[in-house]
């Protein structure tokens, strides 16, 4: 089946430690995107890459990073500078110039 | 810049009721609008969408018109199931070109039996 894992579902963490989580899709899709979800909040862009090698900051960039190495696979780390890290983190992918995007399941990650 | 604005929740319905939820946007260009749907614990999914002005996007019993006169898309259902309690977003895609989403705060719709 076609579709976007990330994994794990649940990853703690402690204070002052960079964290990477991973997302990997199989549908061939050119585009891929990080979403932050907060309670009672909507869903903030943090990157964004359209192809591999090439990404571009979202809305809360800051404390993140990204890398696309391979069109499959577009891992976010969480590093020591992000001021707030709790959150649930969503993945998504899209074929670029087609803008119905197709999200995975999620990784809820709580800093200690 | 392009917005969404969603009414807040929650929304506590009773089995069979009609549901409303209102999404109105602000857009310089012509996006597309979609809704989607999170259950608890899991990732979101499309629920239906609509690419330009007077489409009817629909799925599930659910269905959405795109109002370019009044720059909504509300989201209705004329009988609402317990299996439809959800979270449930509106979101327009970027108008400039980078497909980027801008979502909405979310709805969460409780259904009684």
């Amino acid at each position: 089946d076609g579709g976007i894992t990330q994994s794990p579902k649940y990853l703690f963490r402690k204070e002052g430690q960079n964290v990477t989580l991973s997302c990997e899709q199989n549908l061939n899709h050119d585009a891929m995107y990080w979403y932050r979800q907060d309670p009672g909040q909507g869903l903030r862009l943090i990157y964004y890459s359209q192809i591999v090698n090439d990404f571009q900051k979202g809305d809360i960039a800051e404390g993140y990073s990204v890398s696309r190495e391979k069109k499959e696979s577009f891992p976010l780390t969480v590093t020591s500078a992000q001021k707030n890290p709790t959150a649930f983190y969503l993945c998504a992918s899209s074929m670029w110039r087609n803008n119905e995007q197709f999200f995975g399941p999620g990784t809820r990650l709580t800093v200690l | 810049g392009d917005s969404v604005t969603q009414m807040e929740g929650p929304v506590t319905l009773s089995e069979e009721a009609c549901l409303t939820i209102n999404c109105t946007y602000t857009a310089t260009g012509y996006p597309s609008l979609f809704w989607y749907v999170q259950y608890p614990g899991e990732g979101l999914q499309l629920l239906l969408k609509a690419t330009k002005a007077d489409d009817k996007g629909s799925n599930k019993g659910f269905e959405a018109t795109y109002r370019k006169e009044t720059t909504s898309f509300h989201l209705e259902k004329g009988s609402v199931q317990v299996s439809d309690s959800a979270v449930y977003f509106c979101a327009l895609s970027d108008s400039t070109g980078t497909y980027k989403y801008i979502f909405g705060t979310g709805t969460r719709l409780k259904v009684l039996a």
